[in-house]
């Protein structure tokens, strides 16, 4: 089955501990990216990748990294999380380029940071 | 930056009621997409419009992209209670999908 697959679902850690939530598509997409949903505020971008090794800023992305080491992996670490990155997020893929074809999202993960 | 705005926010209706949501942007977009979230779940990607003027049919839901390319529309006919969810338009300008806030729209049975 096509599909995006994010790990953890849930999570809840505290300030400043070191975090990653991995993303993997079975796909092939060449395009991956990371959104934050927040109440009110719709989708954000945090970071996408057009492909291996290229990775660039979304609208949001501080306090978080990327890596795209790898054509199914699309990692984001949190290096040291705050209150403020509380939210659900939500990795993507399509096949090319930024929007020429539908994304694939997977099925979030809800992170909480006390 | 570009911005998408969508609206309304929230929408109630009776069901068999007709809904529409509409997405402006603040500049001219190659594409837009739409997509429904359902409670709890993640977004679907429901159908793309690239042309001027397009306008598309998923059985009860029809789909608009202005003539400028800086507007579209969602139109449920006759809602049902599984039409619940957030509906989110999305705009491609360059390399960059830009999500509207997404309309909330419920059903009463």
């Amino acid at each position: 089955e096509a599909q995006v697959t994010q790990n953890p679902r849930y999570l809840i850690t505290v300030t400043g501990k070191k975090l990653t939530v991995t993303c993997s598509q079975n796909m092939n997409h060449e395009y991956m990216s990371w959104y934050r949903q927040d109440p009110g505020l719709g989708l954000r971008q945090i970071y996408y990748s057009m492909n291996v090794e290229v990775t660039d800023k979304g609208d949001v992305p501080e306090g978080y990294k990327v890596s795209r080491k790898e054509k199914r992996n699309f990692p984001l670490i949190l290096e040291s999380p705050s209150p403020n990155q509380t939210s659900l997020y939500f990795c993507a893929s399509t096949a090319t380029g930024g929007g020429n074809y539908g994304y694939t999202f997977g099925s979030g993960t809800r992170l909480t940071v006390v | 930056g570009q911005q998408v705005m969508q609206i309304p926010q929230y929408q109630h209706v009776q069901e068999g009621e007709d809904f529409t949501t509409y997405c402006n942007s603040s500049t001219t977009l190659s594409n837009i997409q739409w997509y429904k979230q359902r409670p709890g779940g993640h977004p679907v990607f429901l159908i793309q419009l690239v042309k001027s003027g397009e306008v598309k049919k998923q059985k009860r839901l029809t789909f608009q992209f202005g003539e400028a390319k800086k507007n579209s529309s969602l139109h449920i006919t006759a809602t049902q209670t599984t039409d619940v969810g957030t509906y989110f338009c999305a705009g491609r300008a360059g390399n960059m999908l830009t999500f509207g806030g997404g309309t909330r729209l419920m059903v009463k049975p």
